[in-house]
């Protein structure tokens, strides 16, 4: 069965620095990989998806993901944190063998200090 | 709108009693998924619909849960005799395409908010 683990509940950065979030995936079978993203009383929206295609993946925002099989990881990253980019961020795994389920993470709080 | 609705956004519901939450998807969407989202966690998998077919409910928790989509457009999650323990946000995504063939962007709205007293 196909799984997610995000390292870090919440996660601060300051405006400009850096954004790392981490995503580990279980699968026995090469994954489908998404990163969403969640702002206050909305719903959630795709930044970015891997689907075996260039490991490197670029999103919307700035945001990217590197899919890397030997750490079975996804993480995400950003070079410069916005103000903006403050939000609840949810990495997620769908099987390729015919499951129909996306399976997300419990999700990482991205804080954003100016 | 273009983009996924739930109605009602926020619903307070007295412990036994039934609740039915609405979803309508993107026209054209063909894949419906119902998530639940309790506070502080990510959404766990409830029912996934292809058109009006209910091809995996091994996410609904008890037999108190039902969906349907009986035109394989507007879906309806129903949760009956309700439980405190079902307070949560109930979030419906759609996508264009059939899931497990085509890793499909998911669409969600904006979540209907239960709160069982």
């Amino acid at each position: 069965a196909q799984s997610v683990t995000q390292l870090g509940s919440h996660v601060s950065v300051s405006e400009g620095a850096l954004v790392l979030l981490r995503c580990n995936y279980s699968s026995s079978v090469p994954p489908y990989l998404f990163w969403y993203v969640q702002y206050p009383n909305q719903g959630l929206q795709l930044l970015l998806k891997y689907t075996s295609a260039a490991t490197l993946v670029k999103g919307i925002n700035g945001f990217e993901a590197e899919f890397k099989k030997s750490e079975t990881s996804f993480h995400l990253t950003k070079p410069s944190a916005h103000m903006s980019d403050a939000a609840e961020y949810f990495c997620a795994v769908m099987g390729t063998s015919g499951t129909y389920k996306y399976i997300f993470g419990t999700g990482t709080r991205l804080k954003v200090l100016a | 709108g273009a983009g996924v609705s739930q109605s009602p956004r926020y619903k307070v519901a007295k412990r036994g009693q039934d609740v039915a939450l609405r979803c309508d998807p993107i026209s054209g969407h063909v894949s419906l998924f119902w998530y639940q989202q309790a506070l502080g966690q990510g959404p766990e998998f409830l029912t996934y619909f292809q058109n009006e077919a209910q091809l995996d409910k091994s996410g609904l928790p008890s037999d108190r849960f039902f969906a349907e989509r009986p035109e394989g457009s507007v879906s309806t999650l129903k949760i009956q005799r309700t439980q405190q323990e079902d307070s949560a946000v109930y979030l419906c995504a759609s996508s264009l395409e059939r899931s497990g063939r085509v890793a499909g962007e998911l669409f969600f709205g904006e979540g209907s908010r239960l709160t069982v007293l």
